[in-house]
């Protein structure tokens, strides 16, 4: 089962441009992590944030929490080609498993 | 090895044979996952084990999966009576504790059922 959905599902943008992408999700959690896909095969991870943080930051990354409408967004600023990729967040709501959401697809044209 | 190993990377099987997929974890890591990821999807939670036991194998979608980690490191998961339905990749994850921690992702692998 899925419990998040990011939106928007596919996303194109110019490289320098910023890119946003959200994800909602239905349960109550103890932390959310964003996790990047390239071509389908591993995942790999890019920040963890805990339900009584609000906002983190890492690199070029920036992602928000919003516990309250149980939605969260990454922002990649000023995107380059490399960052083609499927983005997923990733729940856990206590029971020590990840649940993924359903992705967004970048893609950066150089 | 530096990180999670899985194989074979790739397997090709027939339509209501027995297979085994192979996880090596990162050393040190209790929690293992198992994922189950289709085209244009997120990956599908299938089971998360704590060392030795399976914690929670609510994901396995039914008793032709299972799975093991006899001495909490390496898993096998095995999938009896393979259906065409199956195809997809399978991911595994370890982290030092699971849930709180970063997850590691091996690079899965791609079971085609024909």
């Amino acid at each position: 089962s899925q419990q998040g959905e990011e939106d928007p599902q596919a996303l194109s943008i110019q490289e320098g441009e910023n890119a946003t992408m959200n994800c909602s999700y239905k349960t109550s959690i103890n932390n959310l992590q964003w996790y990047r896909q390239n071509s389908g095969r591993g995942l790999v991870h890019l920040i963890l944030i805990r339900s009584n943080e609000r906002e983190k930051h890492s690199g070029r990354l920036r992602v928000t929490l919003d516990t309250s409408k149980k939605s969260s967004s990454l922002l990649i600023t000023a995107s380059r080609a490399a960052d083609t990729a499927s983005y997923f967040c990733a729940t856990d709501d206590g029971t020590y498993k990840y649940i993924f959401g359903t992705g967004t697809r970048l893609k950066v044209l150089a | 090895g530096a990180g999670v190993s899985q194989t074979p990377s790739n397997k090709v099987t027939e339509k209501g044979k027995y297979v085994e997929l192979r996880c090596d974890p990162i050393s040190g890591h209790t929690a293992l996952y198992w994922y189950r990821q289709s085209l244009g999807q997120g990956p599908e939670f299938l089971i998360y084990f704590q060392g030795t036991g399976a914690a929670d194998d609510s994901g396995l979608p039914n008793d032709r999966f299972f799975a093991v980690r006899p001495e909490g490191s390496v898993s096998t998961l095995k999938i009896q009576r393979t259906e065409r339905g199956d195809s997809a990749v399978y991911l595994c994850a370890s982290s030092t504790q699971g849930g709180d921690t970063e997850a590691f992702f091996g690079q899965g692998t791609r079971l085609t059922v024909v």
